[in-house]
């Protein structure tokens, strides 16, 4: 059972184009994280967020509790921003870095 | 920006024999974790790291595993006997009490 699931798997966008990812959880959290994996393998993390919404720069996460639902968009899209984007939730009452991971969405933004 | 690292980026090794995966993670952070990504699959969640003992650990972490902090900067992950099915990233993370984790470039372990 994937208690993590993403949407789109894989997403394809034209420069300059809004991007949204979704990612549906089954279980209580303490907090969701997004995060970014290269190409080379290498993870970034985006956003922690346990309410509410969070900004930095391009990119904008959201998280609606009561649906186990979060989102993370992305405003006018880049190739430099074609990565895997992941998103992970902490269980509640376990250790923070007890991670569930979704599968990814892999994205490629073509110029 | 204060950075994770990891050592070796690659490591090869025969089934059998010992590894020892290492970090250097951030240094005012208290909380280490290993995960590990078979290739193509998702990242799976090994252990949690605090306050020099393992606070939770998943069913993949089993007696072949270990974890140490030796010397209070360097964080290594242990595998006593690898398997092929050990074959895979290892990435290292370290977090202060309440921001996001920094993740390390990852080990990529091959065992053949």
């Amino acid at each position: 059972k994937n208690e993590v699931e993403q949407s789109p798997q894989n997403l394809t966008a034209q420069e300059g184009e809004f991007i949204t990812i979704n990612c549906s959880y089954s279980v209580g959290i303490s907090a969701l994280h997004w995060l970014q994996q290269h190409p080379g393998g290498g993870i970034v993390s985006l956003f922690m967020l346990s309410s509410g919404k969070k900004k930095h720069g391009r990119l904008i996460a959201t998280i609606n509790i009561q649906e186990k639902h979060s989102s993370l968009h992305i405003t006018a899209s880049h190739p430099r921003d074609s990565a895997v984007y992941i998103c992970a939730v902490s269980i509640y009452g376990g250790s923070q870095g007890n991670l569930i991971f979704g599968k990814g969405t892999k994205l490629s933004v073509k110029p | 920006e204060p950075e994770v690292t990891q050592t070796p980026s690659h490591q090869v090794t025969q089934m059998g024999q010992e590894v020892i995966l290492r970090c250097v993670p951030i240094s005012n952070h208290l909380y280490f974790y290993w995960y590990r990504q078979i290739l193509g699959q998702k990242v799976e969640f090994l252990v949690s790291f605090y306050n020099n003992e393992i606070s939770e650990k998943s069913e993949i972490f089993d007696d072949q595993f270990s974890v140490e902090r030796p010397d209070g900067s360097n964080f290594t992950l242990k595998i006593r006997s690898t398997k092929l099915e050990d074959s895979a990233m290892y990435f290292c993370a370290s977090q202060t009490a309440i921001y996001e984790q920094y993740f390390g470039p990852g080990t990529r372990l091959t065992v053949t």
